[in-house]
């Protein structure tokens, strides 16, 4: 069975330093990677994913993540962080093109200071 | 295009009474359809999934039904509210190939049960 791990349950960064939110899976197939943001009170908006091909992976608001198989990771990043960055993050890994395979990590919350 | 509504966006409600969430999702036919719970400082928990009216799959025994009587139109309801049903529910569907093979998300209701 998929699971997936966040290590981290809250990260604060200042404002334009890096922003790195790990992320760990266990899959017995190749697996889908996803990113998501949750900003309060609202639903989760889709910040990027990795199906197949190029192991880099760019999506919105200048965030990125990287499949790393050897590691079992897909670590999300920026190189600056924004105040409106502040929000939670959850990954998520699926074996199969169907959403009742999705897992959802725990989630992290990253805090951005002035 | 796709979009998803999901009502009320907030609602507070005593011990015993009943519950009824809403969903309906536009731009797309057939789709799969989910319920998801997310209690304070914990991750999401797939609730229910519907790939058809009436076919309903629970994920999780508990106090809660869902019911899906349109083909765009997904309800969470409870006949007797308990203290921990409290929590933010997510009402979500599955976008499919033309969707990018990923799950897009309602706004949220956060349900109090006083």
């Amino acid at each position: 069975a998929q699971s997936v791990t966040q290590l981290g349950s809250h990260v604060s960064v200042s404002e334009g330093a890096l922003v790195l939110l790990r992320c760990n899976y266990s899959s017995s197939v190749p697996p889908y990677l996803f990113w998501y943001v949750q900003y309060p009170n609202q639903g989760l908006q889709l910040l990027l994913k990795y199906t197949t091909g190029a192991t880099l992976v760019k999506g919105i608001n200048g965030f990125e993540a990287e499949f790393k198989k050897s590691e079992t990771s897909f670590h999300l990043t920026k190189p600056s962080a924004h105040m409106s960055d502040a929000a939670e993050y959850f990954c998520a890994v699926s074996e199969s093109n169907y959403g009742q395979n999705f897992v959802f990590g725990p989630g992290t919350r990253l805090s951005v200071l002035p | 295009s796709q979009t998803i509504h999901q009502w009320p966006a907030t609602l507070v409600q005593p011990v015993g009474s009943p519950l009824s969430l809403e969903c309906t999702v536009e731009g797309t036919s057939n789709p799969n359809l989910y319920w998801y719970r997310q209690a304070a400082g914990r991750g999401l928990q797939l609730l229910f999934y519907s790939v058809g009216i009436g076919q309903i799959s629970s994920e999780v025994p508990q106090n809660l039904s869902a019911s899906r009587p349109q083909d765009r139109q997904f309800i969470l309801s409870s006949k007797k509210l308990l203290l921990s049903d409290s929590g933010f529910y997510l009402c979500a569907y599955w976008g499919g190939r033309t969707g990018g093979n990923t799950i897009y998300f309602g706004k949220g209701s956060w349900l109090t049960v006083v």
